[in-house]
């Protein structure tokens, strides 16, 4: 059984670009949430997917976007990259109301 | 606004010496109290959920309880590859997302 999986595994853009990061659920889940997790601190909630619309956003700027498709996969789109961008970008799935998220491995993102 | 926090940041023990992580949450309508590991470099491993005040869960030598205001990750003769940080996160009536603590970072001595 496939557990939540996401690519790439490393990143390292320059100020200013865009990124776009890719996650896969766990299998039987619809449901994905996306957090940031800066060095040596929590992750923080960025928003959520479920029925490929967006159910719920953290304090996040505009530049944070996703999207979900139709197979429950997601992306998480940054634009106008900042250094402080710079962190492991968590994805984790869900089924429908459950409780528990199932983290994948993240990405990590260097702004340079 | 809800929060979340670990005490204490770091804490390193023995090989077989017992002790215990603290989570303090202010969650408005606790929802579910989470307990994950994490390897450096890696993401979240789940280990528990509690619901209500009095639950307790084990697995190995890890016990979780929870009371209205805190959950405490016990840790029994603790070995070398228990070493990893501890996050402890909260979910409210209003949502989905949780709310991290800061992590408490283990490390266990041969």
């Amino acid at each position: 059984d496939a557990g939540v999986t996401q690519s790439p595994t490393h990143l390292i853009k320059t100020r200013g670009q865009q990124v776009t990061l890719r996650c896969s659920p766990k299998s039987g889940h619809d449901t994905v949430s996306w957090y940031q997790q800066a060095l040596g601190q929590g992750p923080q909630f960025i928003f959520q997917y479920y029925e490929e619309e967006e159910r719920q956003r953290g304090n996040f700027p505009d530049r944070f976007s996703g999207h979900q498709f139709p197979n429950y996969s997601s992306e998480l789109n940054v634009n106008a990259l900042l250094l402080g961008d710079s962190a492991l970008y968590l994805c984790a799935s869900s089924s429908g109301q459950a409780e528990t998220q199932y983290f994948g491995p993240g990405t990590r993102l260097l702004v340079l | 606004e809800d929060q979340v926090t670990q005490s204490p940041e770091a804490l390193r023990l023995q090989e077989g010496e017992s002790s215990s992580l603290n989570c303090s949450y202010t969650v408005s309508g606790l929802r579910g109290l989470f307990w994950y590991r994490q390897d450096p470099g890696k993401g979240p491993e789940f280990l528990f959920t509690l619901y209500s005040a009095g639950e307790e869960k084990e697995k190995e030598r890890l016990k979780a309880t929870l009371t209205k205001k805190e959950s405490f990750l016990h840790i029994t003769a603790p070995k070398p590859e228990d070493s990893a940080t501890y996050l402890c996160a909260g979910k409210n009536n209003a949502g989905n997302m949780l709310t991290f603590g800061g992590g408490t970072r283990l490390m266990v001595k041969p």
